[in-house]
């Protein structure tokens, strides 16, 4: 099973740009990676996903290294409401499988 | 628009017993997968349906089970509970595949007694 790891907790002050990591050098050729993110005593909310290109949205930015085997999602300016839990997750293409990990903790502070 | 809902929002069951979970899937998607979420812990995948077929099973045992009927709704049916069964239970719904965003419910928070 395709898997990723990420960092337990980071912590970003209030208004600065905050730069989460996910390893995944497990990765098929045909997985598309997604981050999600979870606030306390909610469901996952979808952040943003991309397959080999870097991706920006409303949200967020996710920087795809070449080999792919590496991901880098990126809030440029983070607010005391993003503080949540952000996981990063492999999606196989027919969607047999869509395993989240651990996860990262983020804590903004003022 | 309604989003992702899901009932009983809380249920406490004892071990051995049998429990339904439901959920509806916001208008037109025709998928719907299924998560337990251990505390402490990130979702784990149970099962993905489209069009009432199962497309995806994640490593749980037979004892849990799932269904998907012509109006998309679904429901997650686990047997024989056991103590490490207690979870919260997330039901997420997309359009179709796996590049579509998955919108999940607030989830059913299950207790073993």
């Amino acid at each position: 099973d395709a898997k990723t790891t990420q960092p337990n907790s980071m912590e970003s002050n209030e208004e600065e740009p905050v730069h989460l990591p996910c390893n995944h050098s497990t990765i098929s050729g045909t997985d598309y990676i997604h981050w999600y993110r979870q606030l306390p005593s909610q469901g996952p909310e979808y952040v943003i996903h991309g397959l080999t290109s870097n991706v920006n949205n409303r949200m967020a930015s996710l920087a795809i290294a070449e080999d792919r085997k590496s991901s880098t999602l990126i809030l440029h300016r983070a607010t005391l409401r993003d503080a949540a839990v952000y996981y990063c997750i492999l999606g196989a293409y027919n969607f047999n499988k869509f395993y989240f990990g651990s996860g990262t903790k983020l804590n903004v502070k003022p | 628009d309604a989003g992702v809902t899901q009932s009983p929002t809380h249920l406490i069951k004892t071990r051995g017993q049998q429990v339904t979970l439901r959920c509806s899937p916001i208008s037109g998607h025709k998928s719907v997968s299924w998560y337990q979420q251990v505390l402490g812990q990130g979702p784990q995948f149970i099962f993905q349906y489209y069009e009432k077929e199962e497309r995806g099973r994640g490593n749980f045992p037979d004892r849990f089970s799932a269904r998907q009927f012509p109006n998309y709704s679904s429901e997650l049916n686990v047997n024989a509970l056991l103590l490490g069964d207690s979870a919260l239970y997330l039901c997420a719904s997309s359009l179709a595949g796996s590049t579509d965003t998955q919108y999940f419910g607030p989830g059913t928070r299950l207790t073993v007694l």
